[in-house]
């Protein structure tokens, strides 16, 4: 079993929909939880990372960490055609080295 | 400027050519990584640096190596290259604290 799983989409929506993002993982070690946002032909930028569970919002993005069910979310409100990216979830322990990333679900905001 | 510079950014090579891929960064961070990224398999480590006199291999070390010839600056070389090392290639950088990386643009290599 992989330790974080996520859905590859991909994932179309008109414009102004809500989107959910979501990954899954096995390692009850994490602590910090991360959204990762990459256009094509670029490197992934940090969108937003909760540190255990709860929620965090930040403009029209919402994190939501769930670990007692080992579930982690992402919603987009009001989609727009910038949104459309590779979206891609990253875990990490605390004190430990590395993040273990999802394998990134793909968005397409059409106009 | 971009914080984390990757060189080259696309790259064409031929099987059994050695190759070298190059990063630096100008944020100061002490910790450096290189990811290869793979439809389907997402970002996979391949090799770690905490400073310069430490390095660890990561998820899918084999067939590479790497060097940490300064804090800013951490090199991944693919010594004997093969075509299923095909792939987009990332460095990236972070803080001992700190839970974010940063990364670079990308190295597209292709082996033919």
């Amino acid at each position: 079993q992989k330790e974080v799983e996520q859905d590859p989409g991909p994932l179309s929506v008109p414009e102004g929909a809500i989107v959910s993002l979501n990954c899954t993982y096995s390692n009850s070690a994490f602590q910090y939880f991360m959204w990762y946002r990459q256009y094509s032909r670029k490197g992934p930028e940090l969108l937003m990372y909760t540190y255990s569970s709860g929620n965090k919002e930040d403009g029209r993005f919402t994190a939501q960490v769930d670990k007692s069910s080992k579930y982690i979310s992402l919603f987009i409100r009001d989609s727009q055609p910038s949104d459309s990216a590779t979206y891609l979830c990253a875990m990490r322990g605390t004190g430990a080295n590395n993040l273990f990333f999802g394998t990134g679900t793909r968005l397409t905001v059409i106009p | 400027d971009a914080d984390v510079t990757q060189t080259p950014r696309n790259r064409i090579t031929k099987t059994g050519k050695r190759i070298m891929l190059e990063c630096s960064q100008t944020k100061g961070h002490d910790r450096m990584y290189w990811y290869r990224q793979d439809p389907g398999l997402g970002l996979r480590l391949i090799y770690y640096s905490f400073d310069v006199k430490d390095i660890n291999k990561g998820e899918i070390s084999d067939g590479y190596s790497v060097s940490r010839q300064a804090q800013a600056k951490f090199s991944l070389s693919l010594e004997s290259a093969i075509p299923n090392q095909t792939a987009l290639y990332f460095c990236a950088t972070s803080q001992p604290e700190s839970p974010k990386a940063f990364f670079g643009q990308g190295t597209r290599l292709t082996v033919v």
